[in-house]
């Protein structure tokens, strides 16, 4: 138990469909990420979010909309996805200042579009 | 662009063996981070290095900093198969930006 709970844990959506995917962080943390990862690829950073403020938009498609409504709960608005947007959607918090690079990560979302 | 790779992406070793992991750069880093993720779960951290040339051990795990910041290596000792897993290190530049490598998978056969 990381303190980082993710929502769904797995997802099969269609290519119309709208969905949401939520994190909550119990660890008292400001700062909360996005992060996509596919077979044979590192982890890729999506969105960086310090208290509550977007700060970080690493060029994702408009089809990902995150959303912040506090500094312990994020969520990522999916619509009208793609095949290639199958992958595991990891939630991360961290404190801000020095430790912002000591990240605790959820369990993730495992994604399907079909 | 900063890139780190990995090395072996593969390994698979017999309990008990020795093993070491790398993760090279051409870019400096301010502070690097290895994760350990299982199947099913996210990564979890194991250790940060900050000072080029630091070596920190963590029980039968002994993680190093290169003296230029640019790369780390990982080496277990009489690895368990417990320690199966899928490593991964990440640098960052002091930013909010984790540079995370493709992971090392291991696989410790009892």
């Amino acid at each position: 138990e990381t303190g980082v709970t993710q929502t769904p844990r797995h997802l099969v959506m269609g290519m119309t469909n709208k969905k949401s995917l939520k994190c909550e962080q119990h660890l008292g943390h400001n700062a909360m990420y996005w992060y996509k990862q596919s077979a044979k690829k590192p982890l890729e950073l999506m969105f960086v979010y310090n208290f509550k403020e977007q700060t970080e938009n690493n060029s994702v498609p408009s089809r990902f909309s995150p959303e912040c409504p506090n500094s312990s709960h994020l969520f990522l608005h999916l619509h009208t996805l793609q095949p290639e947007d199958s992958a595991l959607y990891l939630c991360a918090s961290s404190q801000s200042g020095v430790a912002k690079n000591i990240q605790y990560f959820g369990a993730g979302t495992r994604l399907s579009v079909l | 662009t900063q890139l780190l790779e990995q090395s072996p992406q593969f390994l698979s070793i017999q309990e008990g063996e020795n093993l070491t992991v790398y993760c090279n750069s051409s870019s400096v880093f301010s502070s690097l981070q290895w994760y350990r993720q299982e199947p099913g779960e996210g990564p979890v951290l194991l250790v940060t290095v900050v000072t080029g040339g630091e070596v920190k051990k963590l029980k039968r795990l002994t993680f190093q900093f290169g003296d230029a910041r640019k790369d780390s290596s990982l080496h277990i000792t009489a690895a368990q198969p417990g320690d199966t897993g899928l490593y991964l290190c990440a640098g960052t530049d002091g930013s909010y930006q984790l540079t995370f490598g493709k992971g090392t998978k291991l696989s410790v056969i009892p």
